[in-house]
């Protein structure tokens, strides 16, 4: 099925160890994003990618880092994990333009940093 | 700069009474304003949208909202609530800046439905 795609679904990390969460779409979208999401704080934009080859900081960037691959691909990787890091990472993609249209967002990763 | 604020954490209806979750946005020009679903431990499904044409618009499981500029609000209703209704709700922003395409969550109202 068309869509956005996340692995892993659940992950336990230890405080200091690192991970690379994959996104992958399928739908020749230009723009994808990653967001996390906190009890009581909705979801908060990391980074993004508005095309292939570029991206940038939103919201709550700080240790993370992202690549965009290629069209399909956005990975997020956290070099050293942190307990405020336990969160939920949703990613999403978004057809081309600055318009609200087209937007597609994965199950998300439930990350829990111990 | 635009932001987005949902007025209630949490709502508690009975089944087959109305629900009102209210939002109320800032924005220094017309924004594009959205109402999400999360179902438990699932992902983000759209309920409704709103890009500056009805003010009055109709989303999915018999949503709706109504875009009010007078009050910058953009509350979300349905006349007569089901079981299945009993989620997250996320009003949310397009923001402006640039080419981004990028969101403004609020805060997230959770929605009880009682037997």
């Amino acid at each position: 099925n068309a869509g956005v795609t996340q692995t892993p679904k659940f992950q336990v990390l230890k405080t200091g160890q690192s991970m690379t969460l994959q996104c992958a779409q399928d739908m020749n979208h230009n723009s994808m994003y990653w967001y996390r999401q906190d009890p009581g704080m909705g979801l908060r934009l990391i980074y993004y990618s508005a095309s292939e080859g570029t991206t940038d900081k939103g919201e709550v960037p700080n240790g993370y880092n992202v690549s965009r691959l290629n069209k399909r691909e956005f990975s997020l990787r956290l070099e050293s994990a942190a307990p405020s890091q336990t969160s939920v990472y949703f990613c999403a993609s978004k057809s081309g333009g600055g318009g609200p249209y087209g937007y597609t967002f994965g199950s998300g990763t439930r990350l829990t940093v111990v | 700069a635009q932001s987005v604020t949902q007025l209630d954490s949490h709502v508690s209806v009975s089944e087959g009474t109305p629900v009102l979750l209210r939002c109320n946005y800032s924005s220094s020009y017309s924004p594009s304003l959205f109402w999400y679903v999360q179902h438990p431990n699932k992902g983000l499904q759209l309920l409704l949208k709103y890009t500056s044409a009805a003010t009055l618009v109709k989303g999915i499981n018999g949503f709706e909202a109504e875009f009010k500029k007078s009050e910058t609000s953009f509350h979300l209703t349905k006349p007569s609530a089901h079981m299945s209704d009993a989620a997250e709700y996320f009003c949310v922003v397009s923001a402006s800046s640039g080419n981004t395409g990028k969101l403004i969550f609020g805060q997230g109202t959770t929605l009880q439905v009682k037997p």
